[in-house]
């Protein structure tokens, strides 16, 4: 199993351009998660889906939008990219349940410039 | 007042001596606490989970949990080397049973010392 993974491990972008984060997990998980981590800012949940069709807002949700493809795949969308999105981007698997662990992927660095 | 709050350290600490993480929270009504570490560079990994008032010992570590005074420990016993890492404390926020979603500090960084 390869467990949660994510491209691109590594971007870069103007400032206004677009871009798509994946991930995907064969875990048979029902929950998936978008995290960013900021030095000093620890990881802040930006949308999380709880099921496959459903997706929810978290802690900083501004200037992203995500879409749940089916219950292994969890995207993430930069419309406009601005210098304060530049983080690591982490995306995060869950079974349902109310006290169960995260699975992470490696991550996304993403620097917009 | 942050959600959960942790030295951010360094913690430097000698081989073999035991390394002690804090971190407090202010929400009163989570009941699961979860400690993730981090290696530099790579992702979280989860290492302990504790849901009771007390300790629980999962080899050379140790969580501890004081609902009442919200505060929540992990003890690493004979720290070795490889301990060296960022630990991220995260309670569950309660109230959204859809979802297993947690709360992350923003972590102590560990340095074992030969």
């Amino acid at each position: 199993n390869a467990g949660v993974t994510q491209t691109p491990k590594f971007q870069v972008l103007k400032t206004g351009q677009s871009m798509t984060l994946q991930c995907a997990q064969d875990m048979n998980h029902n929950s998936m998660y978008w995290y960013r981590q900021d030095p000093g800012m620890g990881l802040r949940l930006i949308y999380y889906s709880a099921s496959e069709g459903t997706t929810d807002k978290g802690e900083v949700p501004n200037g992203y939008n995500v879409s749940r493809l089916n219950k292994r795949e969890f995207s993430l969308r930069l419309e406009s990219a601005a210098p304060s999105q530049t983080s690591v981007y982490f995306c995060a698997s869950s079974r349902l349940g109310v006290e169960l662990e995260q699975y992470f992927g490696p991550g996304t660095r993403l620097t917009v410039t | 007042q942050k959600e959960v709050e942790q030295n951010s350290g360094p913690l430097s600490v000698p081989e073999g001596a035991i390394a002690s993480l804090n971190c407090t929270y202010s929400d009163r009504g989570s009941q699961s606490f979860f400690w993730y570490r981090q290696y530099s560079g790579k992702s979280p990994e989860l290492i302990m989970s504790i849901y009771s008032n007390g300790d629980k010992e999962d080899g050379r570590f140790t969580a501890q949990l004081n609902k009442a005074s919200q505060y929540v420990s992990l003890l690493i016993r004979d720290s070795q080397p490889s301990d060296s890492a960022t630990y991220l404390c995260a309670p569950r926020k309660e109230g959204y049973s859809s979802a297993s979603k947690i709360i992350f500090g923003s972590g102590t960084r560990l340095s074992i010392r030969p």
